[in-house]
């Protein structure tokens, strides 16, 4: 069955980095890309980007442009979202996403970011 | 970007009722690019509908969605108790993609 399984929560203090893992399994990693999404408190989704893990280019939000990079091992079927110069307003739940046709038909478990000094 | 706006903010009805919730884009959408997602609280969204009225696989026939241009609608024609949750609608066909803030089913 396919399964995103992501990193722990993390706490990084304001002007830090964070780097978010998501393993894939369950289906062949590079027949589909993976997206980030993030969902703050009280707050709508919202979309930061996706990687084509088949042949490893990105899009990124315009939002989170310079500031997001998305990477993926295909060895480990692993997916990343780094997210740098955090201030109090990325704290969030994370998700990444299969993509299918466009959509999100898997979801991981998420992955809570706290930026607190 | 493309601004989705949810109505209503929370819908109260009973079990076996019939919820009808309202997407509205800034600008015209392709069909094609119109979802709507479930997400109960505590979980990650699922996908019920793509292009606007496909549901998605599993998804029980008691959901549906339709609409074009500028708006769309989810419906559910009546509601389980596995239904009270919020829905997203999301837009993919400019980026970035968008996604509505929202309409919280809860129990009556």
């Amino acid at each position: 069955q396919v399964q995103l399984v992501q990193s722990g929560a993390e706490v990084k203090k304001p002007g830090a980095s964070v780097k978010v893992s998501c393993k894939a399994s369950g289906y062949i990693f590079t027949n589909h890309a993976i997206h980030w999404v993030r969902q703050a408190p009280g707050q709508r989704l919202e979309w930061m980007g996706y990687i084509n893990t088949g042949i490893g280019n990105t899009e990124y939000s315009q939002k989170f442009q310079g500031r997001v990079t998305i990477t993926s091992d295909t060895s480990a079927s692993t997916a990343y979202m780094e997210l740098s110069s955090l201030s109090f307003e990325d704290t969030a739940l994370y998700y990444c996403a299969r993509d299918w046709s466009h959509w999100n038909d898997y979801w991981g478990q998420g992955t809570l970011v706290t930026v607190s000094s | 970007e493309i601004v989705l706006t949810q109505s209503p903010g929370t819908l109260s009805l009973s079990p076996g009722e019939r919820a009808t919730l309202s997407c509205r884009a800034s600008q015209s959408v392709s069909n094609t690019y119109l979802g709507w997602y479930q997400q109960i609280p505590g979980q990650a969204p699922r996908l019920l509908i793509y292009g606007a009225s496909s549901r998605a696989t599993g998804i029980p026939d008691r959901f549906s969605g339709s609409g074009s241009g500028t708006d769309f609608t989810l419906t559910i024609s009546r509601l389980e108790p596995e239904d009270f949750a919020v829905y997203y609608c999301q837009q993919y066909g400019s980026s970035p993609r968008t996604f509505g803030q929202g309409t919280k089913v809860e129990i009556k």
